[in-house]
């Protein structure tokens, strides 16, 4: 069966400080990708999705970047974290586009 | 643009009431509508999906009703339990777009 990680479960960080947060999938190949940000009273905001190693697509102007180094790896990072970064970040996984999403446990990340 | 409205904003009933939590969303170009639950400060499991093409779906207490063309999806709950409070998130996947939409949940607390 499939599995997806991520961690850390729960990260703060200095306004200013770099941040990597990871994605892996287990139990499937070439899956589709997927980051998304909770923010406090808002719903969830689809942030980047990739379709294949290498592939990102960015849906919203923003201080985050992401990459797939490989197959089941995905990485959100940040040069230089802002207060506005703060929230629950989820990463989730599905077959191909029209299938359904899985999600992970989530990363809560505040900002100091 | 597809948006994707969820009412009530928050719940509170007493245990054994049986309960119905909506949806509503503004395009009825998706490929299926989910139903995802959350607990505080941990990730999304999903409960129910329903494809465009069908009416319904049913798991245990949960019946979950789609009426595309009139964007409205319904989540049943049978004889509630303590242990079913937690937030409900409703999910439109676009056939438009490929996105994930979801709306602001509703935080469902049932009182033993």
């Amino acid at each position: 069966s499939q599995t997806i990680h991520q961690w850390p479960a729960t990260l703060v960080q200095p306004v200013g400080s770099p941040l990597s947060l990871e994605c892996t999938v287990e139990g499937t190949s070439n899956p589709n990708l997927y980051w998304y940000r909770q923010a406090a009273g808002r719903g969830l905001q689809l942030l980047f999705y990739s379709v294949g190693i290498g592939q990102i697509s960015s849906e919203v102007p923003q201080n985050l970047s992401a990459s797939r180094p490989q197959d089941r790896q995905f990485i959100l990072s940040s040069k230089k974290l802002l207060l506005s970064d703060s929230g629950f970040y989820l990463c989730a996984w599905s077959p191909d586009g029209n299938q359904p999403q899985h999600f992970g446990d989530g990363t809560r990340l505040s900002i100091l | 643009k597809q948006e994707v409205t969820q009412i009530p904003a928050a719940l509170s009933v007493p245990e054994g009431e049986n309960l119905v939590l909506n949806c509503s969303f503004t395009d009825s170009a998706i490929y299926n509508l989910q139903w995802f639950r959350q607990d505080p400060g941990k990730g999304l499991t999903s409960l129910l999906l329903i494809q465009s093409s069908q009416r319904e779906q049913t798991s245990g207490r949960l019946n979950a009703s789609l009426d595309k063309s009139s964007g409205r999806s319904t989540l049943y709950i049978a004889a509630s339990q303590p242990g079913d409070s937690a937030t409900y998130l409703c999910a439109v996947l676009s056939s438009n777009t490929g996105k994930l939409i979801f709306g602001q949940g509703t935080t469902l607390q049932v009182k033993p």
